[in-house]
């Protein structure tokens, strides 16, 4: 299957500090991507998408950008807050945009 | 309320004996899915159904069956269990592909003893 991956697993920052969370993938064919967010006890909330045409996107107090030279996205929160705290995922659909691969995600800390 | 609901939320069984995890929208929405989500290994898709009577295997599909027989339900069968089965369960759904946002259940951890 495809391989969709995280640098760090684990991510601590300060509340009120932006935070920056990378997904590498290795499929240069695909053309869709997408962070989901998940709480403990819960399913994934999607966050952002992004197509592989456009290289950042920006939503509510997040950006995703994509760099297709190296295969690497990342997702930005700015001031991050307690309630950001959770597991973030990235995913990524190929061109048939019928499967979707998962990174095995990377949880996020926020201290107060 | 919008959202997608499975049933049951927590499972103990044995191996063989055949069992289903249910999963049901009311969005109306053509395009559902099911994952498993094992540690360190993230979300893994397992089936998929664009729509009615339409389904095709995702990553992991090998000891699942599912049946898409009405747009709002796609349950998740397993014929016979395996240890190697137990693991949480997500069934998702969208309005069509998978460009569309898709929506989660709340999970089912099944254990399989």
């Amino acid at each position: 299957g495809e391989s969709v991956g995280l640098h760090l697993p684990t991510l601590s920052v300060q509340e009120g500090d932006n935070s920056i969370i990378n997904c590498a993938y290795s499929n240069s064919a695909s053309d869709y991507f997408i962070w989901y967010k998940q709480e403990s006890g819960k399913g994934p909330q999607f966050i952002i998408d992004i197509r592989s045409n456009m290289d950042k996107r920006q939503g509510q107090r997040v950006t995703v950008l994509l760099n297709k030279t190296v295969k690497h996205l990342s997702l930005q929160i700015a001031a991050t807050q307690p309630g950001d705290s959770a597991v973030y995922f990235c995913a990524e659909a190929p061109w048939d945009f019928n499967k979707f691969y998962f990174g095995s995600g990377t949880k996020l800390n926020v201290k107060p | 309320e919008a959202q997608v609901t499975q049933n049951p939320r927590y499972l103990i069984t044995v191996t063989g004996k055949k069992l289903t995890v249910t999963c049901s929208q009311n969005m109306n929405h053509e395009y559902m899915s099911w994952y498993r989500q094992d540690p360190g290994l993230g979300l893994r898709q397992i089936y998929y159904s664009m729509n009615v009577e339409v389904t095709d295997k995702g990553d992991v599909p090998e000891g699942y069956k599912v049946s898409r027989k009405e747009k709002r339900n796609f349950p998740l069968i397993l014929e016979s269990p395996s240890p190697n089965q137990t693991s949480l369960y997500f069934c998702a759904s969208s309005k069509g592909g998978l460009q569309e946002t898709q929506y989660f259940g709340p999970g089912t951890r099944l254990l399989v003893l």
